[in-house]
């Protein structure tokens, strides 16, 4: 299994700045995925965030608005820039053991524009 | 596009009954998933069942995948009050490499 550390669990911001949540997996992981939940809403993927290269977006998440590193195999960061009323949601990451075809998450993060 | 379009949108049913929750999807996959998410927490993995699987059990989970019709069922038997919470489908789809697409989710609530 994987014990996900994700932070902030939970942030009110204002309009126009940006927002750095940290994800810290116990263990070595093959693939880790950046997730948006709105309320009451299922998941969508923002992006793969990859190890030691660019993250791959998938359609309509671009990398100026949702920039995220991913430096080694257990440590990822996506960043909510220049945020408006509509970023307000849950943002989780998952990872991927690789070989276990699941996903294991972390806690979420509720992110409040003002 | 969502794959997965779970049906009842909301369950509510007393403790000790089965609850039956159902998943359609749109394209060929890999994988099934059914995930659990109590409020205002990350998602858990309860049970998955491959494409050539027909059924899988695990505890008090029944999971049924029928590839014909693109539909899967799950079944939580002598539920509890702590089963309450949300319950998402998930697909792999076929070349999808572990991104999964998780349906709208289906509200459960148990009372004791």
């Amino acid at each position: 299994s994987a014990v996900i550390s994700q932070k902030p669990s939970r942030d009110i911001c204002q309009r126009g700045t940006s927002l750095t949540i940290q994800c810290q997996v116990d263990s070595q992981v093959t693939m880790m995925f950046w997730y948006r939940q709105q309320p009451g809403q299922s998941l969508t993927l923002i992006a793969t965030a990859n190890q030691g290269s660019e993250a791959t977006y998938e359609s309509g998440f671009v990398i100026d608005k949702f920039p995220i590193s991913r430096p080694n195999l257990t440590f990822s960061t996506l960043t909510v820039s220049n945020m408006s009323p509509e970023d307000s949601s849950i943002y989780l990451c998952s990872a991927d053991k690789g070989g276990q075809e699941k996903l294991f998450f972390g806690s979420g993060t509720q992110l409040s524009v003002l | 596009s969502q794959q997965g379009e779970e049906d009842p949108q909301a369950l509510s049913i007393q403790e000790g009954e089965n609850a039956t929750m159902n998943c359609s999807y749109k394209t060929s996959i890999n994988n099934l998933q059914w995930y659990r998410q109590n409020s205002g927490r990350g998602l858990v993995h309860l049970i998955l069942i491959r494409s050539n699987e027909r059924e899988k059990h695990s505890g008090r989970l029944r999971v049924t995948l029928d590839t014909s019709k693109k539909s899967s069922s799950l079944l939580i038997t002598a539920s509890r009050a702590a089963d309450t919470a949300s319950y998402f489908c998930a697909t792999e789809a076929t070349g999808a490499n572990s991104k999964l697409t998780f349906g709208k989710g289906i509200t459960l609530s148990v009372r004791p």
